[in-house]
């Protein structure tokens, strides 16, 4: 079974670029996640999703990240304009939410530097 | 508000010795607690989750404890291999959500 997909691995971009990453989770997975994770820390939740609907946004900087998923499979996060401080590695995971209890399993994100 | 410690301090041990790692919480009670295992360049991966009603779990060479009064979750590796070196994080669900809080994770290094 294919496992969490994310692509770019890498990026590097001058401030003020827009960025976007993808993600692809396992097939079945109702739920996904978007997590930031700077070094030496542990990941970050920036979004969850559930289906097409993003039920915790909480901790999305809105005003430069946007994010979505049609059709309830894929994801996109955007950044637009990057900042320094946006610098770190972009982890995308999944779920199958059962019994109130969620395993994630996560891609092997996507690592962005920005100059 | 919600808060995970790990040691922060990388672990070096012995190759065949047992590594324990440590993981405390406060200012909440989860309903379960989880460890994952992170190699650099890659996500975390699942190892372990632990109930609230259940004293210790083990899977192979793992074992996990999780004492609701002291609020601390215990990661036992047994038999270390240099092979199980990487990070490990432990992670909360917070109380009602399937929002997860992780710990900033701790790097073991198992010597030859």
């Amino acid at each position: 079974e294919a496992g969490v997909v994310q692509s770019p691995r890498y990026k590097i971009i001058e401030k003020k670029q827009p960025v976007a990453f993808w993600c692809n989770p396992i097939s079945g997975h109702n739920t996904l996640y978007w997590y930031r994770q700077n070094l030496g820390q542990g990941p970050e939740l920036l979004i969850r999703y559930e289906n097409e609907e993003a039920v915790d946004d909480s901790q999305l900087p809105k005003d430069r990240f946007s994010a979505e998923r049609l059709k309830g499979v894929d994801s996109t996060l955007k950044i637009q304009p990057a900042e320094l401080g946006d610098s770190a590695v972009y982890l995308c995971a999944s779920s199958l939410s059962l019994a109130g209890e969620e395993t994630q399993y996560f891609g092997p994100g996507t690592r962005l530097l920005v100059l | 508000s919600q808060k995970i410690e790990q040691n922060s301090e990388a672990l070096n041990i012995q190759e065949g010795k047992t590594a324990t790692l440590t993981c405390n919480y406060t200012n909440y009670s989860p309903a379960y607690l989880q460890w994952y295992r992170q190699d650099p360049g890659r996500g975390p991966v699942f190892l372990l989750l632990i109930r609230e009603n259940e004293k210790e779990k083990r899977k192979e060479r793992l074992k996990v404890t999780f004492d609701t009064t002291l609020k601390q979750s215990l990661f036992h590796i047994t038999a270390s291999q240099p092979a199980d070196s990487a990070t490990y994080l432990c992670a909360l669900p917070t109380s009602g959500t399937y929002k997860y809080i992780f710990g900033t994770g701790t790097r073991l290094k198992v010597l030859a």
